[in-house]
């Protein structure tokens, strides 16, 4: 089964700063990984995916990240955050086959802006 | 197409009572997916269809709660005798059947059992 662990509950940058948030995860089989963003009372909106293809996945809002199969990492960043980018952030794990609980979501970051 | 779209967005209700929530997915989208949400928590897998059936439950997912999908088209999310653990957002989304798409979520129907 999969699995997704995200360092950091709470993450504060300042504007114009590097945002790194951290994802692990754990699958058996090769994984299909994912960002989501979450704004205040939203849904969540997809912000990246890495399907296999280029293991540096570039995203929405200048975000991209990068699949690191030797470190299970998949780790999101930015090179300069915005006020705009205070939101809750999630990663997700599945096996490719994309369906119910093969489907997995971490437990969030949330991302202050600071000015 | 307007993505997918839940009603109501917001519904505030008395312990015991029972609710309906509706999702309207994505009209090319064939899996759609049931979620809860909690205060600080990812989302957590409740149910899915695929067209009309129901292919998968959460164990999530009390004898209270009830998800159809009929037509194959929209989804309703029922909770019966709702209870102040059943206060959360109800998130709903779609996918294509192929793998490795992610999903589309609504906006979603945060419920307040008082």
């Amino acid at each position: 089964a999969q699995s997704v662990t995200q360092l950091g509950s709470h993450v504060s940058v300042s504007e114009g700063a590097l945002v790194l948030l951290r994802c692990n995860y754990s699958s058996s089989v090769p994984p299909y990984l994912f960002w989501y963003v979450q704004y205040p009372n939203q849904g969540l909106q997809l912000l990246l995916k890495y399907t296999s293809a280029a293991t540096l996945v570039k995203g929405i809002n200048g975000f991209e990240a990068e699949f690191k199969k030797s470190e299970t990492s998949f780790h999101l960043t930015k090179p300069s955050a915005h006020m705009s980018d205070a939101a809750e952030y999630f990663c997700a794990v599945s096996d490719g086959d994309n369906y119910g609980q093969n489907f997995v979501f971490g437990p969030g970051t949330r991302l202050s802006v600071l000015p | 197409d307007t993505g997918v779209s839940q009603n109501p967005r917001h519904k505030i209700t008395k312990r015991g009572q029972n609710v309906t929530f509706r999702c309207d997915p994505i009209s090319e989208h064939n899996r759609l997916y049931w979620y809860r949400q909690t205060l600080g928590q990812g989302p957590e897998f409740l149910t899915y269809f695929q067209n009309e059936a129901q292919l998968e439950k959460s164990r999530l997912l009390s004898d209270r709660f009830s998800a159809e999908r009929p037509k194959g088209s929209f989804s309703t999310l029922e909770i019966q005798r709702t209870e102040q653990g059943d206060s959360a957002m109800y998130l709903c989304a779609s996918s294509l059947a192929t793998g490795g798409y992610g999903y589309t979520f609504g906006s979603g129907t945060r419920l307040t059992v008082v």
